[in-house]
């Protein structure tokens, strides 16, 4: 079974489309984290919910949505896609949020390229 | 400013041998730090977690030291495989909640 699940793979698409990414984990996690890869694999982090809640939002344009409708599901949507938002979007989750030392597990992640 | 930095881009050697990455920091202060290996085209994988009360772990052929005076990490594998050959990733506990921020990674080759 696996852990923390992403669609699609992959996604090609054209600038300005909207387009959404969807996570599931069934790991009874109550954290997911939302994570891009650019092109020199520098991983960084853009969202997280706990239990639903919105607990770090970082510095992403606000093109980018994240949607939690349960602890088990965290899905990104982003509106009128840029070049620049070409990479890898990875998936995370983890136990629970504000104690030290949780583990992330992270999904397969969901390739993103923009023409 | 905030950095974290890894040795090299890449690392080369030969199997047999030990390997040790290096992570670096400035202007953070960590509780922890966690170690992850990432694949080509996968999703990175926990290997360890080290607390800043916390000197040594370790976990199998895995060793991590954390010197929080020198703001420095090293991860160790000894006996190393050519199936150790992937990107190693530090990541540093940096804010509230439990917010990671990810090094720049260092890719291992392993050789026979």
């Amino acid at each position: 079974d696996t852990a923390v699940s992403q669609t699609p793979k992959y996604l090609v698409t054209q600038m300005g489309n909207d387009k959404s990414i969807k996570c599931e984990q069934n790991l009874g996690h109550d954290t997911m984290y939302w994570y891009k890869q650019d092109s020199k694999k520098f991983l960084k982090i853009m969202f997280s919910y706990n239990n639903k809640e919105l607990i770090i939002n970082e510095t992403v344009p606000n093109r980018f949505s994240p949607k939690s409708p349960d602890k088990a599901h965290l899905n990104l949507h982003i509106n009128s896609l840029e070049l620049g938002d070409s990479a890898v979007y990875f998936c995370a989750s983890s136990q629970v949020a504000g104690v030290s030392g949780n583990e992330q597990f992270f999904g397969p992640g969901t390739r993103l390229t923009v023409l | 400013s905030q950095k974290i930095e890894q040795n090299s881009e890449a690392l080369n050697i030969q199997e047999g041998k030990t390997a040790t990455l290096t992570c670096n920091y400035t202007n953070y202060s960590p509780a922890y730090l966690q170690w992850y290996r990432q694949d080509p085209g996968r999703g990175p994988v926990f290997l360890l977690l080290i607390r800043e009360n916390e000197k040594e772990k370790r976990k199998e052929r895995l060793k991590v030291t954390f010197d929080t005076t020198l703001k420095q990490s090293l991860f160790h594998i000894t006996a190393s495989q050519p199936a150790d050959s992937a990107t190693y990733l530090c990541a540093l506990h940096t804010g509230t909640a439990s917010k990671l921020t990810f090094g720049t990674g260092t890719r291992l080759q392993v050789t026979l």
